[in-house]
């Protein structure tokens, strides 16, 4: 089975909106991180956000934030006020429980485009 | 603070050749965990060093391999290249690996096997 799903190929919103990115995670280990990544076209791997298995609040970064749902076991990416200069890549990621240490799965990714 | 620094950003290389591609992780970072991106296979991990010691392996073939010096900085070497090799490398540190730690990347190594 797939560790993280991303439904979502790609996807367009209008500049000033809110969109959010989908993606579903497959674990059985208690600890685990959940992880945001954006890339450009450039090709470096941005970090968005962080939401840990035993965080009680969602994540929020700024314009970003992160909808937890440990039980549906899913963390979408909601970005406000969308911006032409996020149209990349976002890539959802976790990694399990401590002794796992940079070992990332990484979902296939969705194409945000922007439009002005 | 200096991010994550590969070199070269461009390789071409023909089918059978070795290549190395080099990955200087951020300053403090000890721990180095290198990524292939593919259109077809995504993300997937390769492997991780931590103090000059492999502590992690992906699902890869043993033409794959890499190495971490005293100084953090790490090499990843790929022998006998097939076409399929061809894809973006990326090197990622962080400070121990923690549950709650960031990876940070570099901007990649492009390589093209012909």
């Amino acid at each position: 089975a797939q560790k993280i799903t991303q439904t979502q190929p790609g996807m367009f919103v209008q500049e000033k909106e809110a969109v959010t990115l989908d993606c579903t995670y497959d674990t059985s280990d208690p600890s685990y991180g959940l992880f945001w990544y954006k890339q450009p076209s450039s090709g470096e791997m941005i970090f968005l956000i962080y939401q840990g298995s035993y965080d009680q609040q969602n994540a929020t970064e700024g314009r970003y934030s992160l909808n937890f749902q440990k039980a549906r076991k899913s963390a979408n990416l909601v970005i406000s006020a969308s911006q032409l200069g996020d149209s990349a890549m976002y890539f959802c990621a976790m990694r399990e429980g401590p002794g796992n240490f940079n070992k990332f799965y990484f979902g296939s990714g969705t194409k945000l485009n922007v439009k002005p | 603070k200096a991010g994550v620094t590969q070199t070269p950003r461009y390789l071409i290389k023909t089918r059978g050749q070795q290549v190395t591609l080099s990955c200087s992780p951020i300053s403090g970072h000890r721990s180095v965990s290198w990524y292939q991106q593919t259109p077809g296979q995504g993300l997937q991990f390769l492997f991780e060093y931590f103090s000059e010691t492999q502590r992690n392996k992906g699902n890869f073939p043993g033409r794959f391999s890499g190495r971490q010096f005293s100084n953090s900085r790490s090499e990843m070497n790929v022998s006998t290249l097939e076409l399929g090799d061809s894809a973006l490398y990326l090197c990622a540190s962080s400070l121990r690996g923690g549950v709650n730690e960031k990876l940070f990347f570099g901007s990649g190594t492009q390589l093209s096997v012909l």
